[in-house]
């Protein structure tokens, strides 16, 4: 049973190109949830979808992110215009269709991103 | 505001002694807690979680943590510490399901020989 999977692991940009991250969450998990760890600080939340809907954005910078999970395929979450601050791992977590209690999210192996 | 304190950046300790790291959190919601562990370069690993019952609860690797709602505390311990323990240890809290984590900065724990 895979865990979750994110990729690529490592990305370098150059100032003002795109990234593009991508996330497939565990088998049977719905929500895909997604933080940024900067240096040397904890993990903040970005973003919770759910299949073809955005649930909750309001962790996402208001401008160059974007994200997505469409109904076939990874979760995608898209940098546009990249600037050095936006060097950072970035990781994934999904969980299990809620029951209305709290469920447990599982986090994925990150995507380092390097901007030059 | 929601937030969730680790008071311990770094901690050194030596193998086979005693271990505690220490959490405190604000939350007005019914809280369930975790703490993942990251070593170097790689994802977040849980290691245990509360969400209700006990409040003493058994993790993985040896590790247990207990919820104390008067003290809004939520410290991880471990009786003896292995080398490959040696990592950053994040405690997190959140609410029902579908709800972002809040993690606290983290604690780094070194083990020496």
């Amino acid at each position: 049973n895979a865990g979750v999977m994110q990729n690529p692991r490592h990305l370098v940009r150059r100032r003002g190109q795109e990234a593009r991250l991508r996330c497939s969450p565990m088998k049977g998990h719905s929500h895909v949830y997604w933080y940024r760890q900067l240096p040397e600080e904890g993990l903040k939340f970005m973003v919770y979808l759910q299949k073809e809907n955005i649930i909750d954005e309001s962790g996402m910078p208001k401008e160059r992110f974007s994200a997505e999970f469409p109904k076939e395929g990874p979760s995608i979450l898209r940098i546009q215009q990249v600037v050095r601050g936006d060097s950072a791992a970035y990781f994934c977590a999904s969980s299990p269709p809620g029951t209305g209690g709290a469920e447990t999210q599982y986090f994925g192996p990150g995507t380092r991103l390097l901007v030059l | 505001a929601q937030s969730v304190t680790q008071p311990d950046i770094h901690i050194t300790v030596s193998e086979g002694a005693s271990l505690e790291l220490r959490c405190n959190y604000s939350y007005g919601a019914t809280p369930y807690l975790f703490w993942y562990v990251q070593s170097p370069g790689q994802g977040l690993q849980l290691l245990l979680k509360y969400f209700s019952g006990d409040t003493l609860v058994q993790g993985i690797k040896g590790f247990e943590a207990e919820f104390k709602r008067s003290q809004s505390s939520f410290n991880l311990r471990k009786p003896s510490v292995h080398w490959s323990d040696a990592a950053e240890y994040f405690c997190a809290v959140g609410a029902q399901a579908g709800t972002a984590l809040i993690f606290g900065k983290g604690t780094t724990l070194s083990v020496s020989s």
